[in-house]
């Protein structure tokens, strides 16, 4: 079974900083991957998604994400972050072939982004 | 288009009492998904149904939980008899096709088990 590792629970970020939040998976073969941002009281707004081709995926918000296969990771990153940034982020996967057409997608604990004035 | 819709937004009840949620999907969305969020987690997933057939509940505590989604549109997802562990947000999600990126969340219904 696939598995998503956040490593940073929280992360503190100057407004107008950069930021980079890792996500690391297991998986034998290379799964479908997303972010997702999290709004407190608010339900899952997707960022980007990565399922073939180009490496550096861009998203919303001025979001960008790069696969690294070597690695197992799609950390993402902002170059400027703004205090309305200020969210819960959650790395997801999904297999491409699940058994039975299962797709549920598979969720890191989520990173929590502090941003200071 | 008019997004997930999920109700009630929060629910409390004492344990061992039963509850229900319930989920509109988006129109036309084959594929529909409960999860359950515990504080301070991601999001993990209880059943899957396509249309109105269960693709994948192997994480749904069966003892307790049930879901259906009988004309293959809307569900309900029932807890009898809700424990203090189950005190979290319930969220609903749907989708056309994976590949699409189309999963769309609901807001979720926060349930808290005294």
């Amino acid at each position: 079974a696939q598995s998503v590792t956040q490593p940073d629970i929280h992360i503190t970020v100057s407004e107008g900083a950069s930021l980079e939040l890792r996500c690391n998976y297991s998986y034998g073969a290379t799964p479908y991957l997303f972010w997702y941002v999290q709004s407190p009281g608010q339900g899952l707004q997707l960022l980007l998604k990565y399922f073939s081709g180009d490496t550096l995926v861009q998203g919303i918000k001025g979001f960008e994400a790069e696969f690294k296969r070597s690695q197992s990771s799609f950390n993402l990153r902002k170059p400027s972050v703004h205090w309305s940034d200020a969210a819960e982020y959650f790395c997801a996967v999904v297999t491409p072939d699940g058994w039975g057409g299962a797709d549920g997608l598979t969720f890191g604990k989520g990173t929590h982004l502090i941003i200071q004035p | 288009e008019a997004g997930v819709a999920q109700s009630p937004r929060y629910k409390i009840i004492e344990k061992r009492q039963s509850v229900a949620f319930w989920c509109n999907p988006i129109s036309g969305h084959a594929t529909l998904y409960w999860y359950q969020q515990i504080l301070g987690q991601g999001p993990k997933l209880l059943i899957q149904f396509q249309n109105n057939g269960v693709v994948d509940d192997s994480q749904l505590p069966k003892d307790r939980f049930s879901a259906e989604r009988l004309k293959g549109v809307d569900s309900t997802l029932k807890i009898q008899p809700a424990k203090l562990e189950d005190s979290a947000v319930y969220l609903c999600a749907s989708s056309a096709d994976r590949r699409s990126g189309g999963y769309t969340f609901g807001s979720g219904t926060r349930l808290t088990v005294v």
